[in-house]
């Protein structure tokens, strides 16, 4: 079993729907990260949490540390949201960084 | 503006071949890594330096090395690619003790080994 995996592997949208993107883990982190990857490779950073729920713009994070699971919600999708969406968990007491495998959104016009 | 860079966007090198990677990183960080990335996979994590001169293997070092000889720069060596190393490479850094361990990501280099 993986230490995070994300639901779905990929997801299509229309523009303008409610986004909903699942990560579960199984380690003890002090804090989970979301990601974003556009085509083209390069990664930014979305978010850092370690409890409750952060807001950017039409992006929410929320975290459930007893649950060890986060989701990543996006309102009223964009083409451009289209991306690959990852989220990354420190590996213990290393704290290197143990990644998903990534969720690939395509929202469509 | 923060900014890591990579030598190249797409390499196409033959069998055999010694490939280098570079990354180069303008923030003063400390620690910088070298990941590959494949379709159902994820990123895993190739090498990594704390500092110049230091590295530590990751989970999948063999067939490649690494050279850090200062601190803005980290080289990714292949020393005789085979076709298994084809893979996007990228490349980060963090300062040492960061908060919440962020990361900070190169655009990649998407390496085809013919």
């Amino acid at each position: 079993k993986n230490e995070v995996e994300q639901s779905p592997q990929n997801l299509t949208a229309q523009e303008g729907e409610f986004i909903t993107i699942n990560c579960s883990y199984s380690v003890g982190i002090s804090a989970l990260h979301w990601l974003q990857q556009h085509p083209g490779g390069g990664i930014v950073s979305l978010f850092m949490l370690s409890s409750g729920k952060k807001k950017h713009g039409r992006l929410i994070a929320t975290i459930n540390i007893q649950e060890k699971h986060s989701s990543l919600h996006i309102t009223a999708s964009h083409p451009r949201d289209s991306a690959v969406y990852i989220c990354a968990v420190p590996r213990g007491a290393d704290d290197k960084l143990i990644f998903g495998t990534g969720t690939r959104l395509q929202v469509f016009p | 503006d923060v900014k890591v860079t990579q030598s190249s966007r797409y390499l196409v090198k033959r069998t055999g071949e010694k490939v280098f990677l570079e990354c180069v990183q303008d923030m003063d960080h400390e620690n910088m890594f070298w990941y590959r990335q494949d379709p159902g996979l994820g990123l895993r994590l190739i090498y990594f330096s704390y500092d110049v001169k230091m590295k530590e293997k990751g989970d999948i070092p063999e067939g490649y090395s690494v050279s850090r000889e200062k601190k803005e720069r980290f080289s990714l060596i292949l020393e005789s690619a085979s076709t298994n190393q084809t893979s996007m490479y990228l490349c980060a850094s963090r300062t040492q003790g960061s908060p919440y361990n962020e990361q900070f990501f190169g655009p990649g280099t998407r390496l085809t080994v013919l």
